[in-house]
């Protein structure tokens, strides 16, 4: 099974900074993707985060406000911007590896 | 748009009993459903699957059942253990759509008594 490491693992940031999240899967996977949790929520699907092109957002999300990249097959990184005390959630990365999704462990984001 | 929702948001089971979370889909798309374990802290963790040909299928000391007919899926641990207690979630895909994403439900949390 794939491990996925994100960092940070948490983070406290200020109203209208932008923090960007890395995940890390320790082998190549076809599909990667990122989710929301919010505080006592279920997990909404952000975004598909594709390799060497756009990410696919779902309605309610986009791009200006959180801009993915995929640079490889094992690699993916989130940014939230322009934060404010709504984006307080966890986010967590995903990754479908011989038909499975695995989860990161999240990244629990508090703004002030 | 469509759901997947749970009956039960909390479920308090006594230690060795047996746990059933329940969960209502509305896609009769859906082909695919998986059911999580998030435990305080951590990152869903995958339990067991199945796929909407089977009606039932069994982990260790898991099982899930299928009735497409009324779109509820369940979750039965056996002897529940104090490691069960956590937040279940169960999800489902539409696997033609080839990109394997999730709707999850509400969640239920389990607490198992000792």
């Amino acid at each position: 099974s794939a491990v996925i490491s994100q960092k940070p693992s948490r983070d406290i940031c200020q109203r209208g900074t932008s923090l960007t999240i890395q995940c890390q899967v320790d082998s190549q996977v076809t599909m990667m993707f990122w989710y929301r949790q919010q505080p006592g929520q279920s997990l909404t699907l952000i975004a598909t985060a594709n390799q060497g092109s756009e990410a696919t957002y779902e309605s309610g999300f986009v791009i200006d406000k959180f801009p993915i990249s995929r640079p490889n097959l094992t690699f993916s990184t989130l940014t939230v911007s322009n934060m404010s005390p709504e984006d307080s959630s966890i986010y967590l990365c995903s990754a479908r590896d011989l038909g499975e999704l695995f989860f990161g462990e999240g990244s629990r984001l508090t703004v002030l | 748009g469509e759901s997947v929702g749970l009956h039960l948001p909390t479920l308090s089971v006594q230690e060795g009993d047996n746990s059933i979370i329940n969960c209502a889909y509305s896609n009769s798309a859906s082909d695919y459903f998986i059911w999580y374990k998030q435990e305080s802290g951590k990152g869903p963790q995958f339990i067991i699957d199945i796929r909407s040909n089977m009606d039932k299928r069994q982990g260790q000391r898991v099982t899930v059942l299928l009735n497409k007919t009324v779109k509820h899926l369940s979750l039965q641990i056996a002897a529940t253990q104090p490691g069960d207690s956590a937040v279940y979630f169960c999800a489902e895909t539409y696997s033609g759509a080839g990109s394997y994403q999730l709707t999850f439900g509400k969640g239920t949390k389990l607490s198992v008594i000792p």
